[in-house]
């Protein structure tokens, strides 16, 4: 089945600074990619999705490159504000419902 | 408008006993799934449910069972609870199997 391996498992930058979060995978069927964001006592939001497609996303502060050949994933955040701080979660999934597959997140802190 | 809206919030109870959780989505999504989220963050899939078929995670323990009563419905029963349930379960659904998930606010569980 799929593995999903995520890092850093915590960053933490300064408000106005870039972070990098970067995942890989190992099912080379995989062909969905989505990024969530867990703040504290809430459920995990999707922030971006990337198909394998497609090379690069964006929206607005938030973009996301796949590198399919190297079965690794990233999401980039720029200009971050204290908002952003939260638990981010990669993952990957082909076509049937379970085989989703999530990192074990990073616990991004963005400070002031 | 909640559109994935799970109950209750908060659960403690003893172990032995037989409790459920319930899931509702309005967003007119075809496929519902639970997730259970460790002390450390971790999410893993328990079930799937589209179209009345049921996908199971192969290591979920029988005392858990799903049951749909209508497209907008999937609800948790967990019978003889163990200290090792306690967790955050999460209810979520998606419009595409597999892709682009709601997830709803999560149940904390605990056994005591």
């Amino acid at each position: 089945g799929e593995n999903v391996e995520q890092h850093p498992s915590t960053l933490s930058v300064q408000e106005g600074d870039s972070a990098v979060i970067k995942c890989t995978y190992s099912d080379s069927a995989s062909n969905y990619f989505p990024w969530y964001k867990q703040e504290l006592g809430k459920g995990p939001q999707l922030i971006i999705d990337i198909r394998s497609n497609v090379g690069e996303k964006k929206d607005q502060r938030i973009a996301v490159t796949l590198n399919k050949t190297a079965k690794h994933f990233s999401l980039h955040i720029t200009e971050t504000q204290p908002e952003d701080s939260a638990v981010y979660f990669c993952a990957a999934s082909g076509y049937t419902p379970n085989d989703m597959r999530f990192g074990a997140g990073t616990r991004l802190t963005v400070k002031p | 408008d909640t559109a994935v809206s799970q109950t209750p919030k908060y659960l403690v109870t003893q172990m032995g006993n037989d409790k459920s959780i319930k899931c509702e989505q309005n967003l007119g999504h075809d496929t519902m799934y639970w997730y259970k989220q460790d002390s450390k963050k971790f999410l893993k899939i328990m079930f799937s449910y589209n179209n009345k078929e049921l996908i199971i995670n192969e290591t979920v323990p029988n005392r858990f069972s799903p049951k749909s009563p209508d497209k907008a419905h999937l609800n948790l029963h967990i019978n003889s609870l163990e200290l090792g349930d306690s967790a955050v379960y999460f209810c979520a659904s998606s419009l595409e199997a597999g892709r682009g998930y709601t997830f709803g606010s999560g149940t904390r569980l605990t056994v005591v």
